[in-house]
C-alpha cells in the first residue's frame, strides 16, 4: 500500500521568503502525486498535479513541484510567500495504474501548516 | 464549469441523533463521488466512494453508510452519531478513467455533543 510522508508539521516563513515544503512517498511503482491546499475551515483546492513527462511541475498561485524518484520526493516550492499563502498543504499520492474497474485511490500526507510572518 | 455543494456547512448534533449530509456536483455527468473526514491531527480518511448511481464502496468500517439516489447526488448517513463522528467532512468528484483528479467541496463541520 502507498504512503505519504510530510516531515514539517509546522512551518513559519517571512513574507517575501521562499517555501519548500516536504512531501515523500513509498510506492513500488511511479505514482501520480499532487498537492493541495487548504484554508481554514474550507475544503481543498488542487495546486498541482504530475503524471508523466517534466518532473518540474508548475501550478497555480506561483507554486512549484519537482518529482525526484530517485529519493521518491515531491517537494513543493515558492520562490516568495504572500500573507495570502497561510493555509494548510497536502500532498497526496494514487496509482498510476489504471484498473479500469472504477476510481483512483488518493492516500494523504497528514499535512503541513504553514505559517507567514508580515 | 464544474461546481461542487456540500450542506449544510455546519451542524451541531447530540449524540444518538441522526445524520445526513448531502453533497451535489453541478456541470459534469456520471462524475465518480467520494466522501472523507477530516480529523484534528488526523489527515483526511476516504469514507466510501462511488463511480455510479447505487454503487458505493466502503473503505472504513464505521457507523456512518453513503449511498448515491442520483447520478450527481452523494449523501452521508448515520442512525445515531457518536462522539468520534465529530470532524470535517469533505465530498470530492472526479471524472474517472487515466489521469484522474479529485475535486472538493467546501466541507461540513459536524460537532456531536
Amino acid at each position: 500500500a502507498q504512503s505519504v510522508t510530510q516531515p514539517d508539521i509546522h512551518i513559519t516563513v517571512s513574507e517575501g521568503a521562499s517555501l519548500e515544503l516536504r512531501c515523500n512517498y513509498s510506492y513500488g511503482a511511479t505514482p501520480y502525486l499532487f498537492w493541495y491546499v487548504q484554508s481554514p475551515g474550507q475544503g481543498l483546492q488542487l495546486l498541482l498535479k504530475y503524471f508523466s513527462g517534466d518532473t518540474l511541475v508548475q501550478g497555480i498561485k506561483g507554486f512549484e513541484a519537482e518529482f525526484k524518484r530517485s529519493q521518491s520526493s515531491f517537494n513543493l516550492r515558492k520562490p516568495s510567500v504572500h500573507w495570502s499563502d497561510a493555509a494548510e498543504y497536502f500532498c497526496a499520492v494514487a496509482p498510476a495504474e489504471y484498473s479500469g474497474a472504477g476510481s483512483y485511490q488518493l492516500t494523504f500526507g497528514k499535512g503541513t501548516k504553514l505559517s507567514v510572518i508580515p | 464549469s464544474q461546481t461542487i455543494h456540500q450542506w449544510p456547512a455546519t451542524l451541531v448534533q447530540p449524540v444518538g441523533s441522526p445524520l445526513s449530509l448531502e453533497c451535489t456536483v453541478e456541470g459534469t455527468s456520471n462524475p465518480n463521488l467520494y466522501w472523507y473526514r477530516q480529523a484534528a491531527g488526523r489527515g483526511l480518511q476516504l469514507l466510501f466512494y462511488s463511480v455510479g448511481i447505487g454503487q458505493i464502496s466502503s473503505e472504513v468500517p464505521q457507523n456512518l453508510s453513503a449511498s448515491r439516489p442520483q447520478d450527481r447526488q452523494f449523501i452521508l448517513s448515520s442512525k445515531k452519531l457518536l462522539l468520534s463522528d465529530s470532524g470535517f467532512y469533505l465530498c470530492a468528484w472526479s471524472r474517472g478513467g487515466s489521469t484522474d483528479t479529485q475535486y472538493f467541496g467546501p466541507g461540513t463541520r459536524l460537532t456531536v455533543l
